[in-house]
């Protein structure tokens, strides 16, 4: 059960796009298409932003869009805005049989 | 409105023991699966453990399998995670999710309860 791979930070001009990967294994990223993103700004809780890789829930800015190829999972933002500016985590469904799930390492976004 | 609230966190000596609860409401609490996850102060996420609706599947991470056991009492609409032989890297804020059945992502958090493990 080792953590999904992310950059430790990315950053971005207002308005531009950025794109943060997640990088897993043949066991959880690459096996299921149960990837989801979290976006967590400082003392919140995380806020759940993207899931099945590529599905907004309900309220999420269509700015926010994602995708995987093999193992590994991506999260773009496009139309940087300052109110982006957080921590995202990726998080992969790992279970074959039971509960089991692993979250990436976590991505700092700075807005310039 | 979802609501999930967490207590029983604090301050605990390595070896001991201690109970966390998560008071659920503003959904039919036995429909879903909950879990819990933690983050170390200025770290990351970590998945720590799952629970059915009918408790019938548990996962935990490798992490604490052994040490640490997680229930639900429908009833009370409650979650609990009872941690036993805690350790200073046990130490963290504790987050109760609800896993929508739909999505299998955790769809709402709560706020957390910290948990510090220190002599």
């Amino acid at each position: 059960q080792s953590a999904l791979t992310q950059p430790a930070s990315v950053s971005g001009s207002p308005g531009q796009s950025i794109t943060i990967s997640c990088t897993g294994t043949s066991s959880d990223v690459g096996s299921y298409n149960l990837v989801s993103w979290y976006q967590q700004h400082p003392g919140k809780a995380p806020k759940l932003m993207i899931y099945e890789v590529s599905k907004r829930p309900s309220g999420v800015s269509n700015r926010f869009s994602g995708s995987k190829s093999g193992n590994t999972a991506s999260l773009t933002i496009s139309g940087l805005q300052a109110e982006d500016e957080a921590d995202y985590y990726c998080c992969s469904y790992a279970g074959s049989s039971t509960f089991l799930y692993v979250f990436g390492t976590g991505t700092k976004v700075t807005v310039l | 409105e979802v609501q999930l609230v967490e207590s029983g966190g604090g301050l605990v000596q390595p070896g001991r023991s201690l109970r966390l609860s998560c008071a659920a409401s503003g959904f039919t609490f036995d429909d879903y699966a909950m879990h819990w996850v933690r983050q170390a102060p200025g770290k990351g996420l970590e998945w720590v453990s799952g629970i059915s609706w009918n408790s019938g599947s548990i996962g935990y991470a490798d992490s604490v399998k052994g040490r640490f056991t997680i229930s639900r009492d429908n009833a009370k609409n409650s979650l609990y995670l009872q941690m036993n032989s805690l350790r200073a890297e046990d130490t963290a804020l504790y987050y109760c999710a609800k896993e929508d059945t739909a999505m299998v992502t955790f769809d709402y958090w709560g706020q957390g309860t910290l948990v510090t493990v220190s002599s």
